[in-house]
């Protein structure tokens, strides 16, 4: 069983609209959790975290974390070309470094 | 803001050379990581240091070696190039406590000939 999964797309929304990326993980003891958006040839770039159950908000982007249910999510309002991209997921188990881990990826395309 | 930069964003090499890539970071994090990130395997772990001249073998840590002799400059070294490491190699650091995000450097996309 993989630690952290994501549907890997791809996720195809119009433009205006809001796109839900969605991610589970295994271990139910993980502490820190973390969107990262990657646009193809560069390298991800840390979005959202969240460390507690509920939802956080940040201009048009909305991490929400469910514990229980081991998942997490990204919602996307007012959805642009410019969010085309590869959206990851992590997850830090222990706040180590080395149980830091990451999901591979869904492919979002905004149409205009 | 963190800045971690990395010493070539496009690297080619032959077969059996031994190839040094190089991360600074500027935010005094005590974590550095190295990792490579392959399509449809996304991002693996290759070494990860949590201090100077510390250091912890990831998940794929065969035919790598590191270096960590000063905080701030984690070094990735693959003793003799083999054409399966031709990839995206991509450096990060973070801080042990409070908010534990990974920064990611640009990336060096290296190839092995």
């Amino acid at each position: 069983q993989k630690e952290v999964e994501q549907n890997s797309g791809p996720l195809s929304v119009p433009e205006g609209a809001i796109a839900s990326l969605n991610c589970t993980y295994s271990d139910r003891v993980s502490q820190s959790f973390f969107w990262y958006r990657q646009y193809s040839g560069k390298s991800p770039e840390l979005i959202m975290s969240i460390y507690s159950n509920g939802d956080k908000e940040d201009g048009r982007f909305t991490a929400q974390l469910n514990k229980a249910s081991q998942y997490v999510s990204l919602l996307i309002r007012d959805s642009q070309p410019s969010d085309s991209a590869t959206y990851l997921c992590a997850v830090n188990r222990d706040r180590s470094g080395n149980q830091f881990y990451f999901g591979t990826g869904t492919s979002l395309t905004v149409i205009p | 803001d963190v800045k971690v930069t990395q010493s070539s964003r496009y690297l080619v090499k032959r077969t059996g050379e031994k190839v040094f890539l190089e991360c600074v970071q500027d935010m005094d994090h005590e974590n550095m990581f190295w990792y490579r990130q392959d399509p449809g395997l996304g991002l693996r772990l290759i070494y990860f240091s949590y201090d100077v001249k510390m250091k912890e073998k990831g998940d794929i840590p065969e035919g790598y070696s590191v270096s960590r002799e000063k905080k701030e400059r984690f070094s990735l070294i693959l003793e003799s190039a083999s054409t399966n490491q031709t990839s995206m190699y991509l450096c990060a650091s973070s801080v042990p406590v409070g908010p534990d995000e990974q920064y990611f450097g640009p990336g060096t996309r290296l190839t092995v000939t």
